[in-house]
């Protein structure tokens, strides 16, 4: 069946550091691509997403492309911020009528100053 | 404006009882979702509907009912409920043509 699977996290990092949250997807057809952010204790907010391959989706400084040839959607930024300190979900969907989202476990991300 | 909410946020009960939890959107969206957020924060879909059609139910237990009596309210009601249901639930909804997903804002349930 389709699947996400992201890096393991915690990830902690420096601010002004670069991150990188690796996701690749098995899936049939072509899915669309997701990344959503969900910060302590709040729900889940859409950072950017891809709906077909080579479109680069971007926000806030983090960006990712979709890479059909290597089924990857890889979230980067160039600089951290504290603030951006979250679970960080890569998801899939297809195209189907009330589709799921199929997520990833998520990668908990921690920024120091 | 909020765009999906959901009542209530926190809601703490005990084992046996029955519950609901209400979701609304006003962003016209014709297709709605629950969601169940386990303890290691694993997101998975439990059912969805589309213009009030059941679309998606997936292997939940038969405790968990959805309801929608139009296209912008999708509520979940529990029956009985047991200590494995403590989860945080969200709800969703999105217009198809974008597959795009708006999380409410999730609904913190413990049972005791």
């Amino acid at each position: 069946g389709d699947s996400v699977t992201q890096m393991e996290g915690p990830v902690t990092l420096s601010e002004e550091a670069f991150l990188t949250i690796n996701c690749t997807y098995t899936a049939t057809g072509y899915p669309s691509l997701f990344w959503y952010v969900q910060y302590p204790g709040e729900g889940l907010q859409l950072l950017l997403k891809a709906t077909k391959a080579d479109d680069k989706g971007s926000n806030k400084g983090f960006e990712a492309t979709y890479r059909k040839e290597t089924t990857s959607f890889h979230l980067e930024k160039g600089s951290v911020q504290v603030s951006d300190s979250a679970v960080y979900f890569c998801a899939l969907s297809k195209d189907q009528a009330g589709t799921a989202l199929i997520f990833g476990k998520g990668t908990t991300l921690s920024v120091s100053s | 404006d909020t765009a999906v909410s959901q009542t209530p946020k926190y809601l703490v009960t005990q084992m046996g009882n029955d519950k609901s939890i209400k979701c609304e959107q006003n962003l016209g969206h014709d297709t709605m979702y629950w969601y169940k957020q386990d303890s290691k924060k694993f997101l998975k879909i439990m059912f969805s509907y589309n213009n009030k059609e059941l679309i998606i139910n997936e292997t939940v237990p038969n405790r968990f009912s959805p309801k929608s009596p139009d296209k912008a309210h999708l509520n979940l009601h529990i029956n009985s409920l047991e200590l494995g249901d403590s989860a945080v639930y969200f709800c969703a909804s999105s217009q198809d043509a974008s597959r795009t997903q708006y999380f409410g804002p999730g609904t913190r349930l413990l049972v005791l």
